[in-house]
């Protein structure tokens, strides 16, 4: 069964800082990964997907790899702002449904 | 496009009541949906996987008769919460996909409040 962990679980930086949040998972065999971002309270707005054949992807400031072999992805975010503040989730999409394993997040603050 | 509605986003009710959750694609054809439950400051713990016209596969620990799913039409699936109790309470997640693996697409969510 698909085990996904984050770390770390939260994480407080000042603004204009870059960070990366990490993400493993226990079984290479994935179609995807995604991250997402949760606002408190509300649903899920998807960040990037990276596809199991690719390697990265990069939306404006955000950047997520993904090295299938050694289990883990990466979320790099850039130039940090006070918006950025919010809980990012990873999920794994495995199985013959592309079943979504989820993460436990990592919480981030950014001080202005 | 590939939007997906959820409705009620807020639902608060007495114990014993049985509440609905629908979930809709909008602009695409969902072979696929999936539900998802999350409790205060957890990740989202699948539940339930429905396709269209059979019955859905639940996870493991998740009641079946106590979590209805309908998934009759390839843009809309429900949940039925039957004889909620406050230990219920939670965030309900839907989402749906395209056949053939593709990424799955997420409603809004509903906060269910049994009291």
């Amino acid at each position: 069964k698909q085990e996904v962990t984050q770390i770390p679980a939260a994480l407080s930086v000042p603004e204009g800082e870059n960070l990366v949040l990490n993400c493993s998972f226990t079984d290479s065999a994935i179609y995807n990964l995604q991250w997402f971002r949760q606002d408190p309270g509300k649903g899920l707005t998807s960040l990037l997907l990276i596809q199991s054949s690719q390697r990265e992807q990069t939306s404006g400031r955000l950047n997520a790899s993904l090295d299938k072999s050694s289990g883990r992805s990466t979320l790099y975010i850039a130039a940090s702002q006070p918006g950025d503040s919010a809980t990012y989730l990873c999920a794994a999409g495995t199985g013959g449904n592309n079943d979504m394993r989820f993460g436990a997040g990592t919480r981030l603050t950014v001080k202005p | 496009g590939a939007v997906v509605s959820q409705h009620p986003s807020w639902v608060i009710c007495k114990s014993g009541t049985s509440v609905k959750i629908e979930c809709r694609s909008l602009d695409f054809q969902a072979t696929t949906m999936f539900w998802y439950r999350q409790f205060p400051k957890q990740s989202l713990m699948l539940m339930a996987t429905s396709n269209e016209g059979s019955k859905a596969t639940y996870e493991q620990g998740v009641e079946k008769d106590k979590f209805l799913i309908n998934h009759a039409s390839l843009t809309l699936s429900t949940l039925t919460v039957t004889s909620a109790h406050p230990e219920d309470s939670s965030f309900y997640i839907c989402s749906a996909s395209l056949p053939g693996n593709q990424p799955q697409h997420f409603g809004d969510g509903t906060r269910l409040s049994i009291l």
